[in-house]
């Protein structure tokens, strides 16, 4: 079954630590994006990567960074710098190249203990 | 500055009613319009996207148009059912841009009651 997924479902955070989300597609997608999703606001862009080895920031990338060393993953690093990391947070692939649409995985929901 | 906007942020139906999820966008210089259902807590799941260049696109009991000069989208549901109850987005392609990029609005949030 070809799709994206993340993990972990849920993720916990302590003050001043570093915590990794991952984002793997099997979609043989060059492109590939991690959103912010707060209630009752829409998706803000965080990081984008149009191809291996290269990303670019997005809208709201303080705080946040990633690394795209192969083609299927894309894990995001939210640091002790995001001073409010609670938040979903959805990662999503598309063809790229402006030719398609973005396919969406199922979610990380980060808390803050 | 493309911005979308939709209206109204919640909306509670009875089952069998039909009903319209509105989307507006600032910017009509637009590749095309995708509309997304959301389920609580999960990822989003795309329903309709209509081309620039179209004005409406169907699937099952879901039509959807556009109507690009005015800025404007309509999600229509034909008689509605409790497993439609969900979040609905709306998002725009910018033209400009050198990726996929994609612009969200905030979403309705649908309630279809038994």
């Amino acid at each position: 079954d070809g799709g994206i997924t993340q993990s972990p479902k849920y993720l916990f955070r302590k003050e001043g630590q570093n915590v990794t989300l991952s984002c793997e597609q099997n979609l043989n997608h060059d492109a590939m994006y991690w959103y912010r999703q707060d209630p009752g606001q829409g998706l803000r862009l965080i990081y984008y990567s149009q191809i291996v080895n290269d990303f670019q920031k997005g809208d709201i990338a303080e705080g946040y960074s990633v690394s795209r060393e192969k083609k299927e993953s894309f894990p995001l690093t939210v640091t002790s710098a995001q001073k409010n990391p609670t938040a979903f947070y959805l990662c999503a692939s598309s063809i790229g190249h402006q030719a398609g649409t973005q396919y969406f995985g199922p979610g990380t929901r980060l808390l803050v203990l | 500055k493309q911005e979308v906007t939709q209206i109204p942020a919640a909306l509670s139906v009875p089952e069998g009613e039909n009903l319209v999820l509105n989307c507006s966008f600032t910017d009509s210089a637009i590749y095309n319009l995708q509309w997304f259902r959301q389920d609580p807590g999960k990822g989003l799941t795309s329903l309709l996207l209509i081309q620039s260049s179209q004005r409406e696109q169907t699937s099952g009991r879901l039509n959807a148009s556009l109507d690009k000069s005015s800025g404007r989208s309509t999600l229509y549901i034909a008689a509605s059912q409790p497993g439609d109850s969900a979040t609905y987005l709306c998002a725009v392609r910018p033209v400009g841009t050198s990726y996929d990029k994609v612009i969200f609005g905030p979403g309705t949030s649908l309630s279809v009651i038994p």
